[in-house]
């Protein structure tokens, strides 16, 4: 059973960078035809993709962040990162971690996640 | 403002049949698949209906999703009260300002 979980500070000022990772049990996250996304909720509201990176090393970020994301994979370590630059409060989010399964045929098809992280950025 | 349009509430009564819509145009729900998911409060979101109407092992046959052009609606049958939660479609979008694009969200209640 694929497990995902996330892990990062919790906490971060205005302006400076955030910095989450995924680690991957009960499967490789180089096996072949899946992406790696991360998705965000802001409190109350609903869910904004954020990017992925393909099995492949190849991203692809929401153009709306795309200034600021930065989506990178360590396979020794099986996992996954994310790192959003000159964060504002309007970053304040639960930030999730999922597994694709959409391959060629774009993206949306989330089939595991984690459980899931809060990140508060005050000063 | 979200790209996928949802109503923000639905009800219904245990075992009625409700249905949730989400529309979008030609970019997104017009030529790729559709997703929809269900978040329980506090949790993580769930894959509730995969390519349009396809349900993962393990989700009840009471959930049903289809297509039509730009549109797509998730439908509950035999409503229980553990069906309170939130649902979202979700959908690749090929216009250059796409990627996963996600409804706003509709709550479900139970009355």
């Amino acid at each position: 059973q694929l497990q995902l979980q996330e892990s990062g500070s919790g906490l971060v000022k205005p302006s400076q960078t955030l910095s989450l990772t995924c680690a991957v049990s009960g499967g490789s996250i180089s096996s072949g035809g899946y992406s790696w996304s991360w998705i965000r909720q802001p409190p109350g509201k609903g869910l904004e993709w954020i990017g992925y990176i393909y099995h492949s090393g190849s991203t692809y970020y929401n153009p709306s962040l795309k200034s600021r994301v930065t989506i990178s994979v360590d396979r020794s370590k099986n996992q996954f990162s994310l790192k959003l630059s000159s964060v504002t409060a309007a970053d304040t989010a639960v930030y999730y971690c999922a597994r694709d399964l959409s391959g060629d045929e774009g993206g949306g098809y989330f089939d595991y996640w984690g459980q899931g992280t809060l990140v508060t950025v005050s000063s | 403002q979200s790209v996928l349009t949802q109503p923000p509430s639905a009800s219904g009564t245990p075992g009625q049949r409700v249905t949730i819509s989400c529309s979008g145009s030609s970019s997104n729900i017009g030529s790729n698949y559709v997703y929809w998911y269900q978040q329980l409060p506090g949790t993580a979101p769930k894959l509730l209906i995969y390519r349009n109407n396809q349900r993962p092992s393990g989700v009840p046959d009471r959930f049903s999703g289809s297509k039509s052009g730009t549109s797509a609606s998730l439908a509950i049958s035999g409503l229980r009260s553990e069906d309170e939660a939130d649902y979202y479609c979700a959908a690749w979008d090929d216009s250059l300002s796409g990627g996963v694009v996600f409804g706003g969200g509709t709550k479900l209640t139970v009355l």
